[in-house]
């Protein structure tokens, strides 16, 4: 069964302009969330779809946005991007309510 | 405000010895707690968790152990190994009935286990 897929690996992009990440879930999961990891904040939820529609939302800009599409891959859009948004973008899935959720390896970003 | 606290940024041990990984949190609506390892440039991979009615949960060398009254739950890793080596994430959940959660996680311990 193959893992959580996340495209791409590695993204440099200028201040100012936007970036789509995508994450590909386990085959049958439908839960899918999305992780911001900084060095100095830690793993922050930025937010949690299930059946195409945002269930919960952390803490963060409207910069940041989010879709899952109906086969429950989903994407993450941040616009106006800003030095600070520089991180780790990961991505997870969950078969169900109360079960683990399983990472993909993440997305590089890099704001330039 | 850091609900889920892990104050020990690294922590280091020799090969066969006991490893013993700390958190704290403050929230006392958490009702479920997960431990993630990390490798660089890896996504974090489920490592063992419990639930707030037990107080201690096992999976061969990995044992956690929940302490409701003081909000503390610590991962014991015995014998430790140099592969443990890694960063330890401890994550709260709110597995409300019906709802969708969201992990919380705490800040990280690096663990290396020398040989």
């Amino acid at each position: 069964k193959a893992g959580v897929t996340q495209t791409p690996r590695y993204l440099i992009k200028t201040r100012g302009q936007q970036v789509t990440l995508s994450c590909s879930p386990i085959s049958g999961h439908r839960s899918v969330s999305w992780y911001q990891q900084t060095p100095g904040q830690g793993l922050q939820f930025l937010f949690e779809y299930f059946s195409e529609t945002q269930r919960n939302k952390g803490n963060f800009p409207g910069r940041f946005s989010g879709r899952q599409f109906s086969n429950s891959r989903s994407e993450m859009n941040v616009s106006t991007l800003e030095l600070g948004d520089s991180a780790l973008y990961l991505c997870a899935s969950k078969g169900s309510l109360n079960t683990e959720a399983f990472f993909g390896q993440g997305t590089r970003l890099t704001v330039v | 405000d850091q609900q889920v606290k892990q104050n020990s940024p690294s922590l280091s041990v020799q090969e066969g010895r006991i490893s013993i990984l700390n958190c704290d949190y403050t929230n006392s609506m958490f009702d479920y707690f997960l431990w993630y390892k990390k490798y660089p440039a890896e996504g974090p991979t489920f490592l063992i968790s419990i639930s707030s009615i037990k107080d201690k949960n096992e999976d061969g060398r990995f044992t956690v152990f929940l302490n409701k009254s003081a909000k503390h739950l610590s991962l014991h890793i015995v014998p430790s190994q140099p592969g443990d080596s890694a960063v330890y994430f401890c994550a709260a959940d709110l597995r409300t009935q019906g709802g969708s959660e969201k992990l919380v996680f705490g800040k990280g311990t690096k663990l290396t286990v020398n040989p």
